[in-house]
């Protein structure tokens, strides 16, 4: 199996502020990586796919980037509804694996 | 647009048989193009997928699972279906169907969820 690190596991921003969270990917997926947001109670929701390519009507706060084994996942300018938890997913192998998730909170 | 919703017990004994459905509204599972898949999430836990089915029938498990998985569906009801035996504490966790892209890549959108206990 593709195992998907993610980095940090938590952090805490304020509104405003950029956040970067990354995803290694335990070998090359090519961009065959997905991430997505979960908010508290909820189901998770497909941000961007093909490691930068923005889903429709998501803002354009969010952004990716990267291939091979390293990815970022970028908010450029926290929100307050912003806070959940963010998962990468990788699609180059089956089984389909996730990172264990970032939990972004309010500073 | 095309919703999802989990249905079944929210308690299982161990070694007994979870079974939970997933309806589909708002689109047709026998339209193709698309995979349908379960996902699980343990308590305060990450993701992790069990498998997909096409609907016609094709189907792809993590073979973590495999021996205990069977996903079906019922393009007359517009469903599709999971079975996990021979449950422990283990599998107690949220279950969620997705839509999968057709080329497997991405779940969009997700039912709600549903939690699945397992205790005596």
């Amino acid at each position: 199996d593709i195992q998907m690190t993610q980095s940090p596991s938590s952090l805490s921003a304020s509104v405003g502020d950029r956040v970067t969270i990354t995803c290694q990917a335990s070998q090359d997926i090519s961009n065959y990586l997905n991430w997505y947001q979960q908010k508290p109670g909820k189901a998770p929701k497909l941000l961007i796919y093909d490691a930068s390519n923005l889903e429709t009507g998501v803002p354009s706060r969010f952004s990716g980037s990267g291939s091979g084994t390293d990815f970022t996942f970028t908010i450029s300018s926290l929100q307050p509804e912003d806070i959940a938890t963010y998962y990468c997913q990788q699609y180059d192998n089956l089984p389909r694996t996730f990172g264990q998730g970032t939990k972004v909170e309010i500073k | 647009q095309v919703q999802l919703q989990e249905s079944g017990p929210g308690l299982v004994k161990p070694s007994q048989t979870l079974s939970l459905t997933c309806t589909v509204s708002g689109g047709s599972i026998s339209s193709g193009g698309y995979y349908w898949s379960w996902i699980r999430q343990h308590p305060g836990k990450g993701l992790e997928w069990i498998g997909y089915i096409y609907y016609s029938g094709s189907t792809y498990y993590n073979p973590s699972l495999k021996s205990r998985v069977t996903i079906s569906v019922d393009t007359s009801k517009n469903q599709f279906s999971l079975k996990l035996s021979s449950v422990t504490a283990a599998d107690t966790a949220v279950y969620y169907c997705a839509r999968a892209s057709g080329d497997l890549s991405k779940f969009d959108p997700w039912g709600q969820g549903t939690l699945v206990t397992v205790s005596s």
